[in-house]
C-alpha cells in the first residue's frame, strides 16, 4: 500500500498562474481533506470531503477549489495563485470521519508563489 | 474553532517529563494527538473518544476530560526521538466533519 500520495513535492508559481495539487489514497478511505501549514499557525483546513461527489469548505477555502469524482482522488486547484498562498500543503485521509478514525497524511507539497 | 495548545514550546533533558495541554471552547467528539518532525508530515499518535478515557502509547499517554473540553498529552522519561512539534486535533459537536488542529507545541529533548 502506498498510503496517501501527493504530487508534486515542490512547485514554484508566478502570481496569477493556476495549478492542481494531486492527492490519491489507496486505502479506500471515505474522508479526505486538504490543509495548509504556515509557520506559527499550525494546520488550517482548506476543504474536505466525506465521500465521492461530496465536498465542503473548511476555514480557509478562498482561492481554492476541490472535486471528488472518485473515492481515491481529491485534487486541490489554485485558481489564480497569490503570494499569500505560499505554504506547505498536506492532504490527509481517514477511513471514516475523523471523529472516530485517525488521519493519514501525505508527504506534503511545498508551494512558492513569486 | 481551532483548539488552544499550551505551552507553545518546551525544552527537556533526556529522562524528564512533560505535559502538553489542549483545550476547546466547544463540546468535542474526540481528540487526536499527532507528532511532526521537521520537514515531515504529521504522524498519528492516539485518539481519545468521549468517555474520559486515558490511552497510552509506549511512554506517551493522554487523557480527555469531555466536560471541560480539555485533553493533556503526557510524555514520561523523554527520549531524544520525542523531539518534534505536537498537535492536538479536534472535531466539535457543531462543526460536523470539520477537523481542526491546534497551533502546536514544539518539544526539544536535549542530551
Amino acid at each position: 500500500n502506498a498510503g496517501v500520495t501527493q504530487t508534486p513535492k515542490f512547485q514554484v508559481l508566478k502570481t496569477g498562474q493556476s495549478m492542481t495539487l494531486q492527492c490519491a489514497q489507496d486505502m479506500n478511505h471515505e474522508y479526505m481533506s486538504w490543509y495548509r501549514q504556515d509557520p506559527g499557525m499550525g494546520l488550517r483546513l482548506i476543504h474536505y470531503s466525506v465521500g465521492a461527489g461530496i465536498t465542503d469548505q473548511g476555514e480557509v477555502p478562498n482561492g481554492y477549489n476541490v472535486s471528488r469524482s472518485t473515492t481515491e482522488d481529491f485534487p486541490l486547484r489554485l485558481l489564480s495563485a497569490a503570494p499569500s498562498q505560499t505554504s506547505v500543503y498536506f492532504c490527509a485521509s481517514s477511513y471514516v470521519r475523523p471523529r472516530e478514525s485517525p488521519l493519514h497524511f501525505g508527504n506534503g507539497t511545498r508551494l512558492t508563489v513569486t | 474553532q481551532q483548539p488552544v495548545q499550551s505551552p507553545q514550546a518546551v525544552i527537556l533533558r533526556e529522562g524528564e517529563d512533560a505535559v502538553i495541554n489542549c483545550s476547546s471552547s466547544k463540546a468535542l467528539y474526540s481528540v487526536h494527538w499527532y507528532r511532526q518532525k521537521h520537514g515531515e508530515a504529521p504522524v498519528f499518535l492516539m485518539i481519545l473518544l468521549k468517555g474520559g478515557e486515558q490511552k497510552g502509547h509506549e511512554k506517551i499517554s493522554a487523557s480527555f476530560n469531555e466536560k471541560k473540553q480539555q485533553s493533556s498529552l503526557y510524555l514520561t522519561a523523554s527520549q531524544l526521538s520525542y523531539s518534534g512539534t505536537y498537535f492536538c486535533g479536534t472535531e466539535t459537536l457543531n462543526t460536523g466533519n470539520q477537523f481542526y488542529f491546534g497551533t502546536g507545541t514544539s518539544l526539544t529533548v536535549i542530551p
